[in-house]
């Protein structure tokens, strides 16, 4: 089993769609976990922190399954600019590990 | 200011020489990362440094050798480069080494060896 699990992608969706995305980590001693967000030819940025009891942030909302061991990230409404890769990472004892990512591309 | 910046950006370079990458964080931060972003785009932990100190050395060939000369810095050095060393390598930092807080990256490093 991979460390850092994420949905294979892509998704392609219009404009105002809702998207969710999924990962699952296999480290089950893990107590901090993220979303970052990567654009094309760009450095990884921090989305959102994942927090237990889920957590929300304006149109993204990040969830936590710790006994299934699996967070998610869903986006409402999806913009033109929420065109990127989305990271799922896992805090892995003393550093952090990512998943492959998912790319997003959201369509006119 | 860049808080976390890398040179040089972009590296072509032919099989079996000898490069640096530099990196330097100017947040104060305590613990320094390279990661390496292959062509399918899978982020891997090469290295951490806390305050100077190696703390992981992931299965990393030898040719690679990680410097910290303090804790603002740290450098990548490989030698006798190959085909399969060709990605984008990115350095990253954190406040500290509990893996709780946001990593900040570098723009990243374009290695191309021909």
């Amino acid at each position: 089993r991979k460390e850092v699990e994420q949905d294979p992608g892509p998704f392609n969706v219009p404009e105002g769609a809702t998207v969710a995305f999924n990962c699952t980590y296999s480290n089950s001693a893990s107590q901090s976990f993220f979303w970052y967000r990567q654009d094309c030819r760009k450095e990884p940025k921090l989305l959102m922190s994942v927090y237990s009891s889920g957590n929300e942030d304006g149109r993204f909302t990040a969830q936590l399954n710790r006994a299934s061991q699996y967070i998610s990230l869903l986006i409402r409404d999806s913009k033109l600019s929420d065109s990127a890769t989305y990271l799922c990472v896992v805090n892995w004892w003393d550093d952090m590990r990512f998943g492959a990512g998912t790319r997003l591309t959201v369509k006119p | 200011d860049t808080a976390v910046s890398q040179t040089p950006k972009y590296l072509v370079t032919q099989m079996g020489n000898d490069k640096s990458i530099k990196c330097e964080q100017n947040l104060g931060h305590d613990t320094m990362y390279w990661y390496k972003q292959d062509s399918k785009k899978f982020l891997k932990i090469m290295f951490s440094y806390n305050n100077k100190e190696l703390i992981i050395n992931e299965t990393v060939p030898n040719r690679f050798s990680p410097k910290s000369p303090d804790k603002a810095h740290l450098n990548l050095h490989i030698n006798s480069l190959e085909l399969g060393d060709s990605a984008v390598y990115f350095c990253a930092s954190s406040q500290d080494i509990s893996g709780s807080g946001e990593l900040f990256f570098g723009e990243g490093s374009r290695l191309t060896v021909l």
